[in-house]
């Protein structure tokens, strides 16, 4: 099975501050890799697909990068509604693997 | 619109059984491929089961031979049957709408809380 390990776990950061979260594979996924946005309570929330292809109505401000075991996902400017936790997915093999979240706080 | 909302959640003692349900709209969840995905109190995501389009069904480890995922398309509703619930098995189960196997809708989510 693969393994999908973020980090880091937590950040803490300001509002307009550039934010970069990391997600490492344990064997070559290709760019089958997701970003999830998830708030306190509420359902997770697609940004990412395919490591880079932002889903429509997401806005451009996040970023999803990288190849094989390693990938990116970047916020270039942090806003208010930005503070959640993100979660990373591989979609390569099943079973599908989850990243054990970053939770982004207010600094 | 596309929407997926779930329901048969609730407080069920270790060994007990329940059954999730996932009604879809604005799509045919037979064109789709359908998980269940979970999450422990405080703790991060857990895919748990899909059915494929094809009806073809898998399951993670944790739930396998215990759990059994299927679909009804009449209803355009998809399942989970739960048997010998265990306390790990606590969680909110989310269903969710598989594109290429990312999930691109999900439910608000349904809390299984297994507990004598």
């Amino acid at each position: 099975d693969i393994q999908m390990t973020q980090s880091p776990s937590t950040l803490s950061a300001s509002v307009g501050d550039r934010v970069t979260i990391t997600c490492r594979a344990s064997q070559s996924i290709s760019s089958w890799l997701a970003w999830y946005q998830q708030r306190p309570g509420k359902a997770p929330k697609l940004l990412i697909y395919k490591a880079s292809s932002l889903e429509s109505g997401v806005p451009s401000r996040f970023s999803g990068s990288g190849s094989g075991t390693e990938f990116t996902l970047t916020i270039s400017s942090l806003q208010p509604d930005d503070f959640a936790s993100y979660y990373c997915q591989q979609y390569n093999t099943y079973p599908l693997a989850f990243g054990g979240g970053t939770q982004v706080e207010i600094k | 619109e596309v929407q997926v909302v779930e329901s048969g959640g609730g407080l069920i003692q270790p060994g007990g059984s329940l059954r999730l349900s996932c009604a879809a709209s604005g799509f045919t969840v037979s064109s789709n491929h359908m998980s269940w995905v979970r999450q422990a109190p405080g703790k991060g995501l857990e895919w748990v089961s899909v059915v494929y389009s094809g009806g073809t069904t898998n399951y993670a480890d944790s739930v396998k031979g215990r759990f059994t995922i299927s679909r009804d398309d009449s209803k355009n509703t998809l399942y989970l049957q739960m048997n010998s619930l265990r306390a790990e098995d606590t969680a909110v189960y989310y269903c969710a709408r598989g594109l290429q196997h990312f999930f691109d809708y999900w439910g608000q989510g349904t809390l299984v809380t297994v507990s004598s």
